[in-house]
């Protein structure tokens, strides 16, 4: 069975920092990664999806995150942080023969300090 | 074009009550989902209707929570005798879905509602 760890429940990072949110997952069989991010009382909006190719991945709002499949690994970074990223963040994986169906991590909120 | 519609956006109801919940996806997305979120507990999968198939049931918690889909559009979860754990906001999403669209299956969110049980 799949499953999503997001190691981080809360990372506060000054404005103009650097930022990774990190995120792990196990599967059994080859997948497919998304984070999706969730501003203050909306749903979830797509940030980036890896599905094969470039093992490193551009989002929007300038994220990326980079696959890296030894260590099960779909970290997600931003050189500079803005306030306007204040956000919950999530990780989620798919089955590459099951992709209807998709399993989030707990999510990371994200606190931008001035 | 539109995007996922939930309503109510907020609903405060009593314990013991029955409460509806509304879901409206996109046009021509075949597939619709459910979750919960809770404080703390991110994103809890409910519930998943995939065209004309049987749903996918495996996510709710207990046999008060039931779900439909008319016409393979709008879905109703409902929960029934609420209780105060079930306070939590409910996400509805929709995609394309179907297997075989080699991971294109972007799910898109609707605002959800948040549900308080007093």
């Amino acid at each position: 069975a799949q499953s999503v760890t997001q190691l981080d429940s809360q990372v506060p990072v000054f404005e103009e920092a650097p930022v990774e949110l990190r995120c792990n997952y196990s599967s059994s069989v080859s997948v497919y990664l998304f984070w999706y991010v969730q501003y203050p009382n909306q749903g979830l909006q797509l940030l980036l999806k890896y599905l094969s190719g470039s093992t490193l991945v551009k989002g929007i709002n300038g994220f990326e995150a980079e696959f890296n499949k030894s260590q099960t690994s779909f970290h997600l970074r931003k050189p500079s942080v803005h306030i306007s990223d204040t956000a919950e963040y999530f990780c989620a994986v798919s089955d590459l023969y099951r992709d209807d169906k998709i399993i989030f991590g707990k999510g990371t909120r994200l606190h931008i300090l001035p | 074009g539109a995007g996922v519609s939930q309503s109510p956006s907020n609903k405060v109801t009593e314990k013991g009550k029955d409460v509806e919940l509304r879901c409206d996806p996109i046009s021509g997305h075949t597939a619709l989902y459910w979750y919960r979120q809770s404080l703390g507990q991110g994103l809890e999968f409910l519930i998943y209707f995939q065209g004309n198939s049987a749903p996918d049931k495996s996510g709710l918690p207990s046999d008060r929570f039931s779900a439909e889909r008319t016409g393979g559009s709008v879905s109703t979860l409902t929960i029934q005798r609420t209780q105060q754990e079930d306070s939590a906001v409910y996400l509805c999403a929709s995609s394309l879905g179907g297997r075989g669209f080699a991971g294109m299956n972007i799910q898109y969110f609707g605002a959800g509602t948040r549900l308080s049980v007093l």
